[in-house]
């Protein structure tokens, strides 16, 4: 099983700064990663795949990078809406595997 | 636009087998092209893959759970559906279904239901 680890657990920004958060796997896991936010009570939502491609009706302040085993995905002016708890995904091999979550906070 | 919905039980016993039922709007299981999944989430915790089914009925399952896991689908009723078997406490955790969708190596998940806490307790 390829582990995914988040770095940091929390992180605290301020409203209109960037936001960088990082995840690694434990072996490559080459593009095929994805990054999710979610906030309290809610599912999940889809941001970027591919690594670096935003999905569909993600606003352009949200960019992701990276290849292998490093990643980080970068929130370029923190608005009120995207304190959440944002997880990576990888889906390189047939059982995929989340990180554990980094909780953006407002500072 | 697709909408996913999960039903089934809040309280399941121990050694019982857990059902949800994930029932899809907007949009037909049959056209292909989606993988249907359940993915879950312990209280406070992050993701858990448990597995996915292809319209054709082919299925893969998360090792750590495939000997307890069955998932289905009954694309007359545009639904798919996940047992867990002999559950206890570890298995209290809201469950989510989800469309993936391909994307390079596998998939990336574009549209959830709201989720669904299970409780495992007598």
């Amino acid at each position: 099983e390829i582990v995914m680890t988040q770095s940091p657990a929390t992180l605290s920004v301020s409203p209109g700064e960037r936001a960088t958060l990082s995840c690694r796997a434990s072996q490559s896991v080459s593009s095929n990663l994805a990054w999710y936010q979610q906030k309290p009570g809610q599912a999940p939502r889809l941001l970027i795949y591919g690594a670096s491609t935003r999905a569909t009706g993600i606003p352009a302040r949200f960019s992701g990078s990276g290849s292998g085993t490093e990643f980080t995905l970068t929130i370029s002016s923190l608005q009120s809406e995207d304190f959440a708890v944002y997880y990576c995904q990888q889906y390189n091999n047939w059982v995929y595997t989340f990180g554990q979550g980094t909780k953006l906070e407002i500072k | 636009q697709v909408q996913l919905q999960e039903s089934g039980p809040g309280l399941v016993k121990p050694s019982q087998t857990l059902s949800l039922t994930c029932t899809v709007s907007g949009g037909s299981i049959s056209s292909g092209g989606y993988y249907w999944s359940w993915i879950r989430q312990h209280p406070g915790k992050g993701l858990e893959w448990i597995g996915y089914i292809y319209y054709s009925g082919s299925t893969y399952y998360n090792p750590s759970l495939k000997s307890r896991v069955t998932i289905s689908v009954d694309t007359s009723k545009n639904q798919f559906s996940l047992k867990l078997s002999s559950v206890t406490a570890a298995d209290t955790a809201v469950y989510y279904c989800a469309r993936g969708f391909r994307s390079g190596g596998g998939n990336a998940f574009d549209i959830w239901g709201q989720g669904t806490m299970v409780t495992v307790s007598s």
